[in-house]
């Protein structure tokens, strides 16, 4: 079993749509989650971090089960500039290294 | 937020040549790096981590007399890939904690011809 895990893509959808990106991690004592975003042949830039209490950053809200093992990224009112590969990434804390989901792909179309 | 860049940004090379890749981490000390390889269309995986002041930890399947890293000051982590070969070209990212985040090199585009 990979350790993190995502939904597979690509999400095509209109300007305007709402997306949800689901994630599940093996690892029960992981201790930090993030959503990276990484633009075609660039590298992973920090979306958000993902707290228990679920978190909101403009249109993007991230929430966390730590019961179920599951992450997801919600994105309201989706731009053309939010096209890009979404990385659900969790690591064990501390100075330990991440460990990345494959990423889902997401294109907004106009 | 911290600064880490690489270098070179991109490189061509014949198969069979060394390649060596800097990390440096620009305005902060890191006495840990992280090294990551990235296939197209696949996710960032972990190789090794540099240490300052010791040996690096390799991954499982990644062989470390063939991807050397030195981690010569606590600004500097670098990757040397020996005796490059086709299957080696890839995206290599390298990474530093600070203040309990992780900020990522611009990434260094290898070709082995």
């Amino acid at each position: 079993r990979k350790e993190v895990e995502q939904d597979p893509g690509p999400f095509n959808v209109p300007e305007g749509a709402t997306v949800a990106f689901n994630c599940t991690y093996s690892n029960s004592a992981s201790q930090s989650f993030f959503w990276y975003r990484q633009d075609c042949r660039k590298e992973p830039k920090l979306l958000m971090s993902v707290y228990s209490s679920g978190n909101e950053d403009g249109r993007f809200t991230a929430q966390l089960n730590r019961a179920s093992q599951y992450i997801s990224l919600l994105i309201r009112d989706s731009k053309l500039s939010d096209s890009a590969t979404y990385l659900c990434v969790v690591n064990g804390g501390g100075n330990t290294p991440l460990v990345f989901g494959k990423g889902t792909r997401l294109s907004v179309i106009a | 937020g911290a600064v880490v860049s690489q270098h070179p940004s991109r490189v061509i090379c014949k198969s069979g040549t060394s390649v060596k890749i800097e990390c440096r981490s620009l305005d902060f000390q890191a006495t840990t790096m992280f090294w990551y390889r990235q296939f197209p269309k696949q996710s960032l995986m972990l190789m090794a981590t540099s240490n300052e002041g010791s040996k690096a930890t390799y991954e499982q399947g990644v062989e470390k007399d063939k991807f050397l890293i030195n981690h010569a000051s606590l600004t500097l982590s670098t990757l040397t890939v020996t005796s490059a070969h086709p299957e080696d070209s890839s995206f290599y990212i390298c990474s530093a904690p600070s203040s309990g985040e992780q900020f990522f090199g611009p990434g260094t585009r290898l070709t082995v011809l």
